[in-house]
């Protein structure tokens, strides 16, 4: 199993610009989250999918930022435009159930995103 | 709603030291809990959970953790640490259909 896997993994572009990072999910789990990770605000949720479905979310920052999952297999978070504040590491985690399943979730290994 | 309060943001120790890193949630309903460690530039790794059962859960290198319902705890203890534990750890809880609680981290540094 080649785990949850995030592209690219690391991303440096300039203000205004947009950005689009990718997740492509573990075989088989029905559940997708988007989070957002700073040394001053810790690990955020951004968003969660079931079963393709957009279930919360309560935690996008704003409307520059949007979330698309067309299969069980791709995800994609794109921001537009791109401000210097969004510099952060975006990790992609998929499940083997539900938003509180027993399972837990498995993360990718994130896409440090820096805007300049 | 569920919370998790890791009191520690950084314990330093030293190495073959034993360590506890502490952490208590709050919810009103039968939680799930787990410990991530996350390593330097990599993403969150699953340590060790407990959802029912023998209340100690232990992980393949040598991390254990006890549930104790009454005091709504889930510390993680290592009797003996290496330099390689050095990472960040999270509690998270979870329950039901509200997505995972994570806590905000405390970083484990051990020197030799």
């Amino acid at each position: 199993d080649a785990g949850v896997i995030q592209s690219p993994r690391h991303e440096v572009t300039e203000m205004g610009q947009e950005v689009t990072l990718r997740c492509k999910p573990i075989s088989g789990h029905n559940s997708l989250f988007w989070y957002r990770q700073t040394m001053m605000r810790g690990l955020e949720l951004l968003i969660y999918f079931n079963n393709n479905v957009p279930i919360d979310d309560s935690g996008m920052p704003e409307d520059r930022f949007s979330a698309k999952m067309p299969n069980a297999s791709f995800s994609t978070l794109k921001i537009q435009p791109s401000e210097p504040r969004d510099s952060a590491v975006y990790f992609c985690a998929s499940s083997l159930g539900g938003a509180g399943t027993g399972y837990g979730y498995t993360f990718g290994s994130g896409t440090r995103l820096t805007v300049v | 709603a569920q919370s998790v309060t890791q009191l520690d943001s950084q314990v330093p120790v030293f190495e073959e030291a034993p360590v506890e890193l502490r952490c208590n949630y709050s919810s009103s309903v039968s939680v799930y809990l787990f410990w991530y460690v996350q390593y330097p530039n990599q993403g969150l790794q699953l340590l060790l959970k407990y959802l029912s059962g023998s209340t100690l859960v232990e992980s393949i290198n040598g991390f254990e953790a006890e549930f104790n319902k009454s005091q709504t705890s889930f510390h993680l203890r290592k009797p003996s640490v290496h330099i390689s534990d050095t990472a960040e750890y999270f509690c998270a809880v979870g329950s039901g259909y509200s997505t995972l609680t994570f806590g905000k981290g405390t970083m484990l540094l051990v020197s030799p």
